[in-house]
């Protein structure tokens, strides 16, 4: 059974940092595209990042830009998200979903087909 | 990035069909085959309901289907049940700048 189980959320100051985790099981984590998506308190869906399978090659939206930075450790099936300088609208509900293309050889995704169950990111003074 | 553009809300009573449209532009919508919809209930993530227009993954019910004509897509759901009550998110592949649309949402009520 697919499992993605995201960790680290929680309460940070506005220009503070923040990382996050995905621990993925029960499919070939080393074989995927994996993504980040994030939702507002009672706002919609909006794509963060992505990564490549081997780790090479990154994405990031352009709300993101510069200050986040997505990683994977495909030894230990883990996804990563390091936020910094965060600020009071990037208070979100953190997602990680995995890409339903197997071996794919570009970011860009077509759907998602497994999404973690979601980590909270507050950003308060 | 932009967003593709979904009703705000759509209601329904029990045993009705209702239909949920998603309009986008010729670079996502209309002009690939790559349009998903995902269900959210309350404090859930999203699980995936439809994806490339039409199909359903293995354990989805067969009354929720999918179409697409030019650049808007459809989410119908048949035999409307409470339990369908949840929002509902399109998505599509893009060409644009954008990378990943997704629509604006759709809060279904089962009246």
């Amino acid at each position: 059974e697919v499992q993605l189980v995201e960790s680290g959320g929680g309460l940070v100051q506005p220009g503070g940092s923040l990382r996050l985790s995905c621990a993925a099981s029960g499919f070939t984590f080393s074989s995927y595209v994996m993504h980040w998506v994030r939702q507002a308190p009672g706002k919609g869906l909006e794509y963060v990042s992505a990564i490549s399978s081997n780790g090479y090659t990154t994405y990031y939206a352009n709300s993101v830009k510069g200050r986040f930075t997505i990683s994977r450790d495909n030894s230990k099936n883990t996804l990563d998200l390091q936020m910094g300088s965060l600020r009071a609208e990037d208070m979100a509900v953190y997602y990680c979903a995995r890409d339903q293309r197997e071996m794919a050889t570009t970011l860009r995704p077509y759907y998602f087909d497994y999404w973690g169950q979601g980590t909270l990111v507050t950003v308060s003074s | 990035q932009s967003a593709l553009t979904q009703p705000a809300s759509v209601s329904g009573s029990p045993g009705q069909s209702i239909t949920i449209s998603c309009t986008g532009t010729s670079s996502d919508v209309g002009g690939y085959n790559y349009v998903s919809w995902y269900q959210q209930h309350p404090g859930k993530a999203p699980k995936l309901m439809i994806y490339e227009v039409s199909n359903r993954p293995s354990g989805v019910s067969n009354r929720f289907s999918g179409s697409k004509s030019g650049n808007t897509a459809s989410l119908t759901i048949s035999g409307l049940q409470a339990e369908d009550e949840a929002d509902y998110y399109c998505s599509s592949y893009t060409s644009s700048s954008s990378f990943y649309v997704f629509g604006t949402g759709t809060k279904v009520t089962v009246l």
